[in-house]
Parts: C-alpha cells; structure tokens; sequence
C-alpha cells in the first residue's frame, strides 16, 4: 500500500501567518494516465470533511485563492498564503493513483 | 449535489449492519462513490469505491466483510458491513467520485 507522511503533525499559527504542509508517498504518484491523483481535504471542527485540491494544484469552486497546491511524484505541500480564522482543522492529503487508496494521518491547524 | 447516509447504530461484535447513501443533484449513474470512515478521535480511513460499471475494490481491513453496492435505479449506494469488529467502530461517510462531495456521515458502533 501508499503509505502518506504528512508533516508537521500540528501547526499553531497567529492570523495572517503563512502556513505549510508537506504530504510524501512512498512511491510516485502519476498515474498510468499521466494524471497526478493527490487531494486536500479539510475538516474543520465538528464538519465534514471538504476537498479543497485536487490534481495537486487545481482548486475546488469556492476555496480562496490563498491556498495552493503542489509538487511532483513523491513529495507534495500544500501553503496558505495567509492564515484566516475559517482555516483552522485538520488537513489531509489524499491519494487516488494506487489502489487501496490512502488519506495522510493529518495535520491539525490551530489558531495561536 | 446531496448525499445522505442512513442506516447506522449500535450493534453487537459479529453481527451485520447495511448503510444507505442516498444521492441527488447530480446524475448518480454515471458517477463512481467511496465509503470512507472516521474512528472516533482518530484519521480519515478510505474503506471501498464502487465504479459507474460497479466495479468494487476493498480496503485490505474489510475485505471479505463488507460489500459495496449502487441501485442506480433508487439513486442509492449502499454498504453492507459483515462480521463486524469493535475495531470498525466509526463515522462512515459516502463522498461522490474524487471526493468532490461529502455526505454527514453516519455514526457505527460495535459493543456488546
């Protein structure tokens, strides 16, 4: 199986901050299509969980443009440019290339 | 796009429980769905994915236990958990195809 390391496990950041996750597979994750099938879902406290990027860097409709994605292969991160309230919960990366599919063990985003 | 899971509850080790999904605002033939649930406290936890052709593929931790189904007819995914394990303890969420859409999630508990 993939195994997803995300990194760092918490991240503690004062609005306005920028902020940065790394996401590594244990092998790569380009598909047989030439497509790159990793995602970011977020989950804000007590909510489902929301994806805000899929093919490594394409946003989902509606999800501000202070966050990006990307990378290659292996390693990917995900960055918010500035921290807002509305950020905070747990990120996951995903990937989609590999069956059986496998989520990161999450990184948690709190307001300092 | 709506997805609603029913079904849930508390059940005995050993014995079987049938989620429901229940899909609207899209067209859910032509749309692969996942089961991914969330042990309490813990990381999202990819478990099944049914194909629009409804081709199916497992977690290895449920493999041979549950069953991933779709009534295309009733707009309904379904997933039939088997031999359950205190361990399978969990939320249980249907999302669409890539993630794209979550529903609530629906609450499992296994305890004698």
């Amino acid at each position: 199986d993939v195994v997803m390391t995300q990194t760092p496990v918490s991240l503690s950041l004062a609005i306005g901050q920028p902020a940065s996750i790394s996401c590594k597979s244990s092998q790569s994750l380009v598909h047989s299509d030439g497509k790159t099938y990793l995602s970011w879902i977020l989950q804000r406290p007590g909510q489902s969980p929301k994806r805000l990027i899929y093919l490594v860097s394409k946003l989902d409709s509606g999800v501000p443009d202070r966050f990006s994605g990307s990378g290659s292969e292996t390693e990917f991160t995900l960055k918010i440019s500035r921290v807002e309230a509305e950020d905070l919960g747990v990120y996951y990366c995903w990937q989609a290339t590999h069956f059986p599919y496998t989520f990161g063990a999450g990184t948690k985003l709190e307001l300092k | 796009v709506q997805l609603v899971e029913s079904g849930g509850g508390l059940v005995q080790p050993g014995k079987s429980l049938k989620l429901s999904c229940s899909a609207s605002g899209f067209t859910f033939s032509s749309y692969g769905m996942h089961w991914i649930r969330q042990a309490p406290g813990k990381g999202l936890d990819w478990v099944a994915y049914i194909s629009s052709s409804s081709g199916t593929v497992y977690a290895d931790a449920v493999k041979g236990r549950f069953t991933i189904s779709r009534d295309n007819a009733k707009n309904t995914l379904y997933l039939q958990l088997n031999s359950l394990k205190s361990e399978d303890t969990a939320i249980y969420y249907c999302a669409r195809r890539a993630l794209s859409y979550w529903g609530q999630g629906v609450m499992v508990t296994v305890s004698s």
